[in-house]
């Protein structure tokens, strides 16, 4: 089955620098690409996604690329808040089979 | 989006109990929902697969006896813990599918057995 892997663990970084998070997966048959926020003792909240036939998407502050062929994906966060300190999660899917990295732990100091 | 609601949000039952948990989908008719499992710092791990009309399908290593999902309606799914036990103490999140790709949570159920 699928495996989604996630780097790094934890991720500290100063207000305003970007935060990269990568993810690899191993199953070529995958071909939806989520990320999910999830803050301590919430639901994780879809902050982006992409799909098999798209190499790059930028949402405002956020964007993920997508290397079919390395089957390897990363999020990209510029101009990084303290409100964007939280746990993200990369997710790869083949229709509705959907399964998780291991989560980065983001933290945005002041 | 969709909107997912999960009831309850927080149950501690004693070991030996049932517990039953159900995630309802309050703006969309769903097929199919998801049910996973988090532990503390850890990631969410696919449980089973909830069919509408049908039997849910389980992950490897997933107790079906234990772990019983009912899929009654297009907006609700139940997950029934049985004879629950304190290694069964976790996060269950819910999830819904619109169309081929995206999937939203419920807010989750935090489960303590003592």
């Amino acid at each position: 089955g699928e495996n989604v892997e996630q780097h790094p663990s934890t991720l500290s970084v100063q207000e305003g620098d970007s935060a990269v998070i990568k993810c690899t997966y191993s199953d070529s048959a995958s071909n939806y690409f989520p990320w999910y926020k999830q803050e301590l003792g919430k639901r994780p909240q879809l902050i982006i996604d992409i799909r098999s036939n798209v190499g790059e998407k930028k949402d405002q502050r956020i964007a993920v690329t997508l290397n079919k062929t390395a089957k390897h994906f990363s999020l990209h966060i510029t101009e990084t808040q303290p409100e964007d300190s939280a746990v993200y999660f990369c997710a790869a899917s083949i229709g509705g089979d959907m399964r998780f990295g291991a989560g980065t732990r983001l933290t945005v100091k002041p | 989006g969709a909107v997912v609601s999960q009831h309850p949000s927080r149950v501690i039952c004693k070991s030996g109990t049932s517990v039953k948990i159900e995630c309802r989908s309050l703006d969309f008719q769903a097929t199919t929902m998801f049910w996973y499992r988090q532990f503390p710092k850890k990631s969410l791990m696919l449980m089973a697969t909830s069919n509408e009309g049908s039997k849910a399908t389980y992950e490897q290593g997933v107790e079906k006896d234990k772990f019983l999902i009912n899929h009654a309606s297009l907006t609700l799914s139940t997950l029934t813990v049985t004879s629950a036990h304190p290694e069964d103490s976790s996060f269950y999140i819910c999830s819904i599918q619109l169309g081929p790709y995206e999937q939203y949570f419920g807010p989750g159920t935090r489960l303590t057995v003592t």
